[in-house]
């Protein structure tokens, strides 16, 4: 029978290209905000986060960009190599601490 | 340094049957999370423990799921009896200390109940 679950949204890049993956969140309240990436059969792992406070933060080769208006966080990847490919959550981390509370996925592929 | 072990890596068992899920955190962390993974989506938590405190536990279901962290190193969580519905991956991650936003996340068990 038919599978039930979800269809990740897929995003199919060229090695080299810069990839943008997007997420909305809901909770205006939330201190900080995360992005996460997750390799077949491994757990997630952290790559960059930003506070509210902030609309955009760099690290190496990864730019997230917040836009609290609408309520939209993105993860631009330069330069995306193979190693790239995964599925990347985002989280939110609300005020009263400690919880994440992690988006649906987004699964990024890098083509040669 | 090594990660945040989990073992085993992959159970399957039969409906009504207990299972066990082991995980050694990251030496020095003192906060331990177990999620749950279902296909396709984020991991979603199920308890937090502060060093050998379970400091929220709102979102297991404890009438079949329970866990402990005696003297707040390593972590056991169980299912007794397991349904069909619990088939998932089930994460261990450690951090720090509470508020740290960079959690560290185990490979996973991922448990299939026929």
């Amino acid at each position: 029978g038919e599978s039930v679950g979800l269809h990740l949204p897929t995003l199919s890049v060229q090695e080299g290209d810069n990839s943008i993956i997007n997420c909305a969140y809901s909770n205006s309240a939330s201190d900080y905000f995360i992005w996460y990436k997750q390799e077949s059969g491994k757990g997630p792992q952290f790559i960059i986060d930003i506070r509210s406070n902030m609309d955009k933060r760099q690290g190496q080769r990864v730019t997230v960009l917040l836009n609290k208006t609408v309520k939209h966080l993105s993860l631009q990847i330069a330069a995306t190599q193979p190693g790239d490919s995964a599925v990347y959550f985002c989280a939110e981390m609300p005020n009263s601490g400690y919880a994440l509370n992690f988006g649906k996925g987004t699964s990024l592929l890098v083509t040669p | 340094e090594a990660g945040v072990v989990q073992s085993p890596r992959y159970k399957i068992i039969e409906k009504k049957q207990p299972v066990a899920f082991w995980c050694n955190p990251i030496s020095g962390h003192n906060t331990l999370y177990w999620y749950l993974q279902n296909l396709g989506q984020g991991p979603e938590l199920l308890i937090r423990y502060e060093n050998e405190e379970a400091v929220d536990d709102s979102q297991l279901p404890k009438d079949r799921f329970s866990a402990e962290r005696l003297k707040g190193v390593d972590s056991t969580l169980k299912i007794q009896p397991a349904e069909l519905g619990d088939s998932a991956v089930y994460l261990c991650a450690s951090s720090l200390q509470g508020t740290s936003r960079e959690q560290f996340f185990g490979p996973g068990t991922r448990l299939t109940v026929l």
